[in-house]
């Protein structure tokens, strides 16, 4: 079992569709959580990070924990075509940093 | 501009030569970082620095050096590289000192034949 999944999608929407992009993981240990956005021939960039459970909003974006899951949640409310990219959760255990593969994400116009 | 350099940002090599890719950032960041990406495993790191004079490995250090001598230049040495090592390189440093909040580079794409 990886310590980090992600579904690969694709997965293509509307326009003004919510999102839900998801990632599960093993490692109890994590205890920082982070959402990354990488556009084609980019670097990943940081959308959002958390170290807690619940929900961390910042403008169209929702980022969800369940520790006692071990399931995190990235809400994009809104969607819009340049929003378009492929979605990488990662998380730290103050040792390692895990990506999980990536969520590729397309909204169509 | 505040961002992370890397060069070259594309590079064919063959097996056995030596190769360095360059990495600066200028925002004074004291954490560093080298990852690898491949299609379905994501990014995978491969070292780390915290500071000057120190480095530490990642999950994937097989095949790989690097030195952190100045805080703004973290350089990755493949000694004797192999085709096992094509893949797209990315740089990252961090504002806050770990791993958290990492700004990454724009990649370097490295095929090894």
């Amino acid at each position: 079992q990886k310590e980090v999944e992600q579904d690969p999608g694709p997965l293509s929407v509307p326009e003004g569709a919510i999102v839900s992009l998801n990632c599960t993981y093993s490692n109890s240990a994590f205890q920082y959580f982070m959402w990354y956005r990488q556009y084609s021939r980019k670097g990943p960039e940081l959308l959002m990070y958390t170290y807690s459970s619940g929900n961390k909003e910042d403008g169209r974006f929702t980022a969800q924990v369940d520790k006692s899951s071990k399931y995190i949640s990235l809400f994009i409310r809104d969607s819009q075509p340049s929003d378009s990219a492929t979605y990488l959760c990662a998380m730290w255990d103050y040792d390692k940093v895990i990506f999980g593969p990536g969520t590729s994400l397309s909204v169509i116009p | 501009e505040a961002q992370v350099t890397q060069n070259p940002r594309y590079l064919i090599t063959v097996t056995g030569k030596k190769l360095t890719v360059t990495c600066s950032q200028n925002m004074n960041h004291e954490y560093m970082s080298w990852y690898r990406q491949d299609p379905g495993l994501g990014l995978r790191q491969i070292y780390y620095s915290m500071n000057v004079e120190v480095t530490d490995k990642g999950d994937v250090p097989e095949g790989y050096k690097v030195s952190r001598k100045e805080k703004r230049n973290f350089p990755l040495i493949l000694e004797s590289p192999s085709p096992n090592q094509t893949s797209l390189y990315f740089c990252a440093s961090s504002t806050s000192g770990r791993a958290d909040e990492q700004f990454f580079g724009p990649g370097t794409r490295l095929t090894v034949l």
